[in-house]
């Protein structure tokens, strides 16, 4: 299976500014996903991020709001920008088995609050 | 209507215990179907998949009825560390290879001595 890290594990921001979350994967992989579990929800797709083109974004999610990087095969950054308490949630990245469809491996997850 | 309905629990059961979670999806051109767990404070990972004929993967059996479109998942024999969250997942048949998963909120267990 594949190891996935987040960098940071957790912060506390103030709003109005941004948070760059990074995830780093210990293979190299074609698609990587980003989540958001908000406190007492289910986990909500935010967009796939494809090496070498932009990232797909899931419907109520922006660019704008939510920009992505994927600079290679192994790693990727999701972007929180002007943030707000409403956007305090738990972000994870994920990335596809390989070895079955719908089997996804998922990073420990970034713990975000916004005062 | 949610996409992918469970009921959120908790089910307090006693060890040694059988408990059945059950799940409905609202969307019949869901594709595949998936049991995950997580564990308090840790990430999702995926316990089953789900098959048309039902299958069974030791003390665990996931069951499918696409016309009622209601996924169910059987603990036999609840051991202390059953306990964590079940989270119902739909595979749409979208978004490339690996489609788009719908996670619903999940079933919270706890398995008590």
């Amino acid at each position: 299976s594949a190891v996935i890290s987040q960098k940071p594990s957790r912060d506390i921001c103030q709003r109005g500014t941004s948070l760059t979350i990074q995830c780093q994967v210990d293979s190299q992989v074609t698609m990587m996903f980003w989540y958001r579990q908000q406190p007492g929800q289910s986990l909500t797709l935010i967009a796939t991020a494809n090496q070498g083109s932009e990232a797909t974004y899931e419907s109520g999610f922006v660019i704008d709001k939510f920009p992505i990087s994927r600079p290679n095969l192994t790693f990727s950054t999701l972007t929180v920008s002007n943030m707000s308490p409403e956007d305090s949630s738990i972000y994870l990245c994920s990335v596809a088995s390989g070895r079955a469809v719908g089997e996804q491996f998922f990073g420990p997850g970034t713990r975000l609050t916004v005062l | 209507r949610k996409e992918v309905e469970q009921d959120p629990g908790p089910f307090n059961v006693p060890e040694g215990a059988t408990v059945a979670f059950n799940c409905t999806y609202s969307n019949s051109a869901s594709q595949s179907f998936f049991w995950y767990r997580q564990d308090c404070r840790k990430e999702p990972k995926l316990l089953m998949s789900v098959y048309s004929s039902g299958n069974e993967d030791g003390r665990f059996t996931a069951q499918l009825n696409r016309a009622s479109q209601y996924i169910s998942l059987l603990i036999r024999d609840s051991k202390l560390s059953d306990s964590a969250t079940y989270l119902c997942v739909v595979r749409m048949n979208y978004g490339g290879s690996q489609g788009n998963l719908i996670f619903g909120k999940g079933t919270k267990l706890s398995v008590k001595p």
